[in-house]
This record gives structure tokens, C-alpha cells and sequence, in this order.
């Protein structure tokens, strides 16, 4: 059973980066059949799409976030980290890594979700 | 870009009524509109993809149909364990994802 597990810190600084990153089990990152992301959804808020990668290192990110984003892929350890810089207060979220197939099939799997507070 | 809102934003309705969700697309998107059903604290659950396929595990009573820019979530009789937050989410290119508003459903 393929599981996604997000580890990081909890609480980051205004104006630093906030560091995640997914280890995945029970499923090899190296398959050419999924692309590898990160969700995010701030308390009491819906979900939002802030990138994925697929594990030839191509990336894609959402454009409201781009400029912030860099998701890298480690293949040899099954991990992808994300990297948002400058954070504020509305970085606020709950942070979930999840997967989706290559094809044109919706998100499947999800990682339990880490809570990252921006606070000083 | 294409947006996607959900109506209403939330509803209350009795155990065992039928309730309906409109998600609407601000661009044709085929068929490819999924739902996901998010209760507090958990994470988001896959009922229906490609608009009207049922994901295994999922109970009969809920249905979704649409095609274009129009879809719908019904749930026949509503259960007291289907409150939750109700999200659609289109996918009609890869591999980014839009999530719709999200409808909250309580039992009346």
C-alpha cells in the first residue's frame, strides 16, 4: 500500500523558507507513471495546488506562487522536498504531499497533511 | 485560467433527504471533474472522477453527472456520516489541478 508521509517544521519565521519534505513508501518516485506534489489548504480555507515533479526533475508550479516555489526530487532516498521562500502569515496551512497519475486521472493518493504555522 | 465555483456554499438538510452540489467551470473541461468529500481534521477522500464514476469503496448514493462547464454531486438519502466539506476539482491537464470553493454540508 503506497503511503506519503510530510515531515518538517512546524513553525517558521516571517520572511524565512519553509522546508518540507514527502518520503514516500510502497511505491517506487522513479515511476515515468506520476507526478509528485503539494497541496496546501490554510485553516478553515479550501485546497490549492502549489506544484509538482516528476522524477525526471521536470517541475511545475502554480503561477500565484511561482516566484516562492522550488519542489526538488531526491530519487535515491524516495523523497520530494518543497521550498517556499519569504513566508508570511498567509503561508499559514496545513501542507499535504500527494500523487497523481501521469495520465489525465485526478489525485489519488495523500500524505496525512503537516501543519506549518508562520508566526514570530 | 479556469476557475471553478460550487454552489451553494454550504446547506443543512434532514437525514435521508437528497441533496445536490453544482460545480461550474468557467471553460469546457470534458469530463474531467472529480469530488472529493473532506471531513474535519481529515484528509480529502476521492468519491467520483471523469464526472459520473463512482471510486471503488464508495457508497451508491452518491452520483455525479456533467460534461462541459455544468456538474453535479448528488447524494440520494443523506447519512449522518456523509458531513463534511464537499470539493470539486478539475484535471484536464496535468499535472496542476484547481480545487472548486467547497460546499459544507450539516444535518439539520
Amino acid at each position: 500500500q503506497l503511503q506519503l508521509q510530510e515531515s518538517g517544521p512546524g513553525l517558521v519565521k516571517p520572511s524565512e523558507t519553509l522546508s518540507l519534505t514527502c518520503t514516500v513508501s510502497g511505491g517506487s518516485i522513479s515511476s515515468s507513471s506520476y507526478y509528485w506534489g503539494w497541496i496546501r489548504q490554510p485553516p478553515g480555507k479550501g485546497l490549492e495546488w502549489i506544484g509538482s515533479i516528476y522524477y525526471s526533475g521536470s517541475t511545475y508550479y502554480n503561477p500565484s506562487l511561482k516566484s516562492r516555489v522550488t519542489i526538488s526530487v531526491d530519487t535515491s532516498k524516495n523523497q520530494f522536498s518543497l521550498k517556499l521562500s519569504s513566508v508570511t502569515a498567509a503561508d499559514t496551512a496545513v501542507y499535504y504531499c500527494a500523487r497523481r497519475p501521469a495520465k489525465l486521472v485526478p489525485v489519488d493518493y495523500w500524505g496525512q497533511g503537516t501543519l506549518v504555522t508562520v508566526s514570530s | 485560467d479556469i476557475q471553478m465555483t460550487q454552489s451553494p456554499s454550504s446547506l443543512s438538510a434532514s437525514v435521508g433527504d437528497r441533496v445536490t452540489i453544482t460545480c461550474r467551470a468557467s471553460q469546457g473541461i470534458s469530463n474531467y471533474l472529480a469530488w472529493y468529500q473532506q471531513k474535519p481534521g481529515k484528509v480529502p477522500k476521492l468519491l467520483i472522477y471523469a464526472a459520473s464514476t463512482l471510486q471503488s469503496g464508495v457508497p451508491s448514493r452518491f452520483s455525479g453527472s456533467g460534461s462541459g462547464t455544468d456538474f453535479t454531486l448528488t447524494i440520494s438519502s443523506l447519512q449522518p456520516e456523509d458531513v463534511a466539506t464537499y470539493y470539486c476539482q478539475k484535471y484536464n491537464s496535468a499535472p496542476g489541478v484547481t480545487f472548486g470553493p467547497g460546499t459544507k454540508v450539516d444535518i439539520k
